[in-house]
């Protein structure tokens, strides 16, 4: 079945990098882009940025340009999410999401349906 | 960007109840409007994509409806395992954005 399958948890130090990586089965992974979402400690679901897996083209939210990188390894059917110059503001759960587009009548829709279990970063001295 | 606005950010009601959860957004977005459900400790599970379309697996108590800036998510018979956080996220554009979710508790 489709699945995204995520690295395990980080703790790290600040000023420190982490990847987390996303590794894609039972589609084919170049079809459709990953998208990365963070929640911070008790709060809601941020988009931080998708990346064309056919492409390797990233677009990124305000607030996740510079420190955060979107990569892929089409060979393994993975995407990467690289956080670097680590914070502590950075500690949150990431997860990665297949972008499906679907059409409906006359329209395309977007939307996240299938989700990883996430990543808990941890960052601290 | 485009701002999503919840409401109300928390509800209680009992099980059988009909529930209704609102999202608003800042312009018009057509239908480009999707619905997750989070259980505390587990990832999202899309529940509805383009405002009424129901994702296949998940049950017929939930409907969506609305489009332009507002929307709807109903639960027409509450049950237990819907204790959860609802959030609502516009596809219409580039970044795309959630509301602050909704926390549904069961009496």
């Amino acid at each position: 079945q489709v699945q995204l399958v995520q690295s395990g948890s980080e703790l790290k130090k600040p000023g420190a990098s982490v990847m987390v990586s996303c590794k894609a089965s039972g589609y084919r992974f170049t079809m459709y882009p990953i998208n990365w979402v963070r929640q911070a400690p008790g709060q809601g679901l941020e988009w931080m940025g998708r990346i064309n897996t056919n492409t390797g083209i990233s677009t990124y939210a305000q607030g996740f340009t510079g420190r955060f990188v979107l990569s892929l390894d089409t060979s393994v059917s993975a995407a990467f999410l690289e956080i670097l110059d680590l914070q502590a503001e950075d500690s949150a759960i990431y997860y990665c999401s297949r972008d499906l587009v679907v059409p409906v009548g006359l329209n395309y829709y977007n939307h996240m349906d299938v989700w990883g279990k996430g990543t808990t970063v941890t960052v601290s001295s | 960007d485009i701002q999503m606005t919840q409401s109300p950010l928390s509800l209680s009601a009992d099980v059988r109840d009909r529930v209704t959860i609102t999202c608003r957004a800042s312009q018009s977005i057509s239908t480009y409007l999707n619905w997750y459900q989070q259980r505390p400790g587990e990832a999202p599970e899309l529940l509805i994509y383009g405002a009424s379309n129901l994702q296949s697996g998940v049950p017929l108590r939930f409907s969506g409806s609305g489009s332009g800036t507002d929307f709807t998510l109903t639960i027409s018979s509450l049950q237990p395992e819907d204790s959860a956080t609802y959030f609502c996220q516009q596809s219409y554009r580039t970044p795309y954005t959630f509301g602050q979710g909704t926390k549904l508790e069961i009496k």
